[in-house]
């Protein structure tokens, strides 16, 4: 059974970088979209994008210009990376596991770990 | 991109039906047929319940049927139990490889 696991700080400084970690254990990663989506406290969910096995990447155009994601099958990891953040940014994120490239079948998901931005 | 239109709530007694409505624009809901249905009890992790507008994943009770017309996707859940009380989101591709969300319904078996 594939569990996905998030970790990461708890709380960010504003005008830092968000960086989280999510591990993926008993499955490969190969021919899956990693993907990252939030929740903010009280809003619905939000798409941040994936990252496909091979390393190519597809973000939430809102999120674009700060947003990374990237893989390590080496370490069966795939990890999320948000610059300059503000306490837009503060919210519950999941990282999760997709089978196809447009989020219509995200059929893994993290528990998800809450990220606070605060100074 | 805006989210998808969802009720806020619905509700319905033990072995009753709710249907919870997904309203979008043919940029999104209209013009595909890929909707998908999450189920989210609050501190667990989300949980797939219909793709493609109506198919159901690997073990999900044949009570949850999904529908699509128009721009507007439905998420039906027949046989109410207490154990279904909990958020429901919608997605839907939106072109360009990326989903939209749905603002989510929360679902209360009375």
């Amino acid at each position: 059974q594939v569990q996905l696991q998030e970790s990461g700080p708890g709380v960010v400084k504003p005008s830092e970088t968000l960086s989280l970690t999510c591990t993926v254990s008993g499955g490969a990663m190969s021919s899956y979209y990693w993907t990252w989506i939030r929740q903010p406290p009280g809003k619905g969910l939000e798409w941040i994008g994936y990252s496909y096995y091979s390393g190519n990447t597809n973000y939430n155009p809102s999120l674009k210009s700060r947003v990374t994601i990237s893989v390590d099958t080496s370490k069966n990891q795939f990890s999320l990376k948000v610059s300059s953040v503000t306490a837009a940014d503060t919210a519950v994120y999941y990282c999760a596991r997709d089978k196809s490239a447009g989020g219509s079948h995200i059929d893994m998901w993290g528990q998800g770990t809450m990220v606070t931005v605060s100074s | 991109q805006s989210a998808l239109t969802q009720p806020p709530s619905a509700s319905g007694s033990p072995g009753q039906s709710v249907t919870i409505s997904c309203t979008g624009t043919s940029s999104d809901v209209g013009g595909y047929n890929y909707v998908s249905w999450y189920q989210h009890h609050p501190g667990k992790a989300p949980k797939l319940m219909i793709y493609e507008v109506s198919k159901r994943p690997s073990g999900v009770p044949d009570r949850f049927s999904g529908s699509k017309s128009g721009n507007t996707a439905s998420l039906t859940v027949s046989g109410l139990q207490a154990e279904d009380e909990a958020d429901y989101y919608c997605s839907s591709y939106a072109g360009s490889n990326n989903p939209v969300f749905g603002t989510g319904t929360k679902v209360t078996v009375l």
